[in-house]
């Protein structure tokens, strides 16, 4: 079953603006995370929130959480080409580490 | 040793083979997963095992087979696959299967002809 919805789908900037990505969920969550894949890799981790937080960050990144909104935002400040990749939320309901991917945002970064 | 590997990178099979995908990590995690994502989509979850022992199988075909031989390796087999089996197969480790960090490994292509 899907989790999470992402928008916008795809974004595109210009090298040095900031990048806002939209996560929404369904269901109560533990946690939420945001994964960065580039193309055709691997994913990795970028950030982690509990619920019982509502913002975080982590260098060039901001996350933030309203469980009430069940929705999450990602910023990436002054954005860089090697930003360019596709960002992923993903929730974890219960402690079995299943996590539910959303539909992913693609961002290009252009120089 | 903050790496997940996974081999091969690249993999084209008939219908008819057997393969193999093998994942490993030496980060003591004693959390595992598969992962399957098709091109410009999510990652879907195939597998969790936890502490060697299967915990998670999302109703995955039985010619998808599982096997962790100790607490680094993962393996997937693969027989009789269908052509829309092709896809990107990831590997994850977490320290726990508790809500936590999991690290992927850099994935195997897979093409079924």
């Amino acid at each position: 079953s899907q989790q999470g919805e992402e928008d916008p789908q795809a974004l595109s900037i210009q090298e040095g603006e900031n990048a806002t990505m939209n996560c929404s969920y369904k269901t109560s969550i533990n946690n939420l995370q945001w994964y960065r894949q580039n193309s055709g890799r691997g994913l990795v981790h970028l950030i982690l929130i509990r619920s019982n937080e509502r913002e975080k960050h982590s260098g060039r990144l901001r996350v933030t959480l309203d469980t009430s909104k069940k929705s999450s935002s990602l910023l990436i400040t002054a954005s860089r080409a090697a930003d360019t990749a596709s960002y992923f939320c993903a929730t974890d309901r219960s402690n079995t580490g299943k996590l539910i991917f959303g539909q992913g945002t693609t961002l290009q970064v252009k120089p | 040793d903050t790496e997940v590997t996974q081999t091969p990178k690249h993999l084209v099979m008939g219908m008819t083979n057997k393969k193999s995908l093998k994942c490993e990590q030496h980060m003591g995690h004693r959390a595992m997963y598969w992962y399957k994502q098709k091109a410009k989509k999510p990652p879907e979850l195939m597998f969790v095992y936890s502490y060697e022992k299967l915990s998670i199988n999302e109703s995955v075909p039985s010619r998808f087979s599982p096997e962790c031989p100790n607490s680094s390796l993962l393996n997937l087999h693969l027989h009789a696959l269908q052509p829309e089996d092709s896809a990107l197969y990831l590997c994850a480790s977490s320290r726990t299967p508790d809500p936590d960090t999991q690290y992927f490994g850099p994935g195997t292509r897979l093409t079924v002809l």
